[in-house]
């Protein structure tokens, strides 16, 4: 089974500081990978994506992640947390390859970021 | 460029009720797909549409439903309502090819009394 995995709930960081939040997922086939933003009462907003190569990819508002394929992860970073960083972020993996094309994203349980000045 | 829009922004509806919300995706993508964001659930998948079929669709009871329009637009309808259907509801868009991902509009608020 398809599954995307975010083992922490929440993250707190001080503004200024560099900041990860976790990602490890299990599909069948080649992922691609993605990472969005929500902001309270607002839709999602794409960060970045990994599809293929280089495995460190750079997104939106400075984020950058780092696609490990023999750890099955995809950990978001950012080098120097602002405060307007704050929100709710989601992994978000599509799988590719036979009966897995269904074209949906399979989302983790999101992490709260919480940037402190 | 205009985004993903959905309408109406919040909705509010009684138990055995139907409700019907709205997506224009971004002019150019061909795939819409509505999200059920509720409280503890996370964001599950409900629906598929491109090129005005259902593709697919995510573990969801029939009462769920809806279309796509030959202007790519969607509608989500979501009959015989009952409380746990209260949630934010999430239409987005894709262009086509492999690569592309979705962009999302703002949601829905749909709350059952």
């Amino acid at each position: 089974a398809q599954s995307v995995a975010q083992p922490e709930d929440q993250v707190n960081v001080a503004e200024g500081n560099p900041l990860t939040v976790k990602c490890t997922y299990s599909v069948s086939g080649n992922p691609y990978l993605f990472w969005y933003v929500q902001y309270p009462n607002r839709g999602l907003q794409f960060l970045l994506k990994y599809i293929t190569g280089d495995n460190l990819v750079k997104g939106s508002y400075g984020f950058e992640a780092e696609f490990n394929k023999s750890q099955t992860s995809f950990h978001l970073k950012k080098p120097s947390a602002l405060v307007s960083d704050s929100a709710l972020y989601f992994c978000a993996v599509r799988a590719l390859g036979g009966s897995s094309n269904t074209g949906k994203l399979i989302f983790g349980q999101g992490t709260t970021l919480q940037v402190k000045p | 460029e205009a985004g993903v829009t959905q309408s109406p922004t919040h909705l509010i509806k009684t138990r055995g009720q139907q409700a019907t919300l709205r997506c224009s995706p971004i002019s150019g993508h061909t795939s819409v797909y509505w999200y059920q964001q509720a409280l503890g659930l996370g964001l599950q998948f409900l629906l598929w549409y491109d090129e005005g079929e259902e593709r697919n669709r995510g573990n969801f009871p029939p009462r769920f439903s809806g279309r796509q329009f030959p202007n790519y637009s969607s509608e989500l309808n979501v009959n015989a309502l009952e409380l746990e259907d209260s949630a934010l509801y999430l239409c987005a868009s894709r262009m086509t090819g492999s690569h592309n991902e979705q962009f999302f509009g703002p949601g829905t608020r749909l709350t059952v009394l």
